[in-house]
């Protein structure tokens, strides 16, 4: 399928924010998805957001969702060394599956 | 809470040796797929099981074969194993389409 793109890398200071952004591809899709890919693991939801809505909050997270453009992104407040992790933005695809960004590490320093 | 399980969690092959990796979960999930993830390409989608008894071809289904043995279990084929096969392979369930996916531990394959 297309590309859903998102920058490759981004290092923040702990306790600062940090913001992870996405273009996805697919305007029909329904939900739009951010997992979280510690080392050695798999892929585990961290939060989604329905098509219809263009903000959601949900505690240290808020997702903001940009229709025309095709701009989801992906806030982390008071960003501590345990966020440090892979974050993978992604779309349904056909209605099944789920297309992924190539995902962003986020690297979290003291 | 099993969830969604994989075997092996690591395997080496060489090349032209066959192997199948299993996925079974139990979450009475209706969709199952298979996905690989590779450095730089992010995740991938191989096969799929939009509901037991139904197969289709992901993005990158070249090499491999999937069965959907029932509504549990779903494995992924490597026929004649090939380097370009090395990767991690996840498999994933999902209740229905359009909704949260859930992820296995994923499998290392080495192939030389």
């Amino acid at each position: 399928g297309e590309d859903v793109e998102q920058s490759l890398f981004l290092s923040v200071r702990e306790g600062d924010s940090s913001v992870i952004n996405c273009t996805y591809t697919d305007s029909s899709s329904t939900y739009l998805y951010w997992y979280k890919q510690e080392p050695g693991a798999g892929l585990q939801l961290l939060t989604y957001i329905f098509s219809n809505m263009d903000m959601k909050q949900d505690q240290r997270l808020t997702v903001l969702l940009n229709k025309k453009d095709k701009h989801l992104s992906l806030r982390i407040a008071d960003t501590q060394t345990g966020d440090s992790a892979i974050y993978f933005c992604a779309e349904t695809l056909s209605g099944y599956a789920l297309n992924f960004g190539k995902g962003t590490s986020l690297l979290v320093t003291p | 809470n099993a969830g969604v399980t994989q075997t092996p969690k690591f395997q080496v092959l060489k090349t032209g040796q066959s192997m199948t990796l299993q996925c079974a979960q139990d979450m009475n999930h209706n969709s199952m797929y298979w996905y690989r993830q590779d450095p730089g390409m992010g995740l991938r989608l191989i096969y799929y099981s939009a509901s037991e008894g139904t197969t289709d071809k992901g993005e990158v289904p070249n090499g491999y074969n999937v069965s959907r043995l029932n509504k549990r279990e779903f494995s992924l084929r490597l026929e004649s194993a090939a380097p370009s096969q090395t990767s991690v392979y996840f498999c994933a369930s999902t209740p229905d389409v359009n909704t949260e996916a859930f992820f296995g531990q994923g499998t290392r394959l080495t192939v030389v």
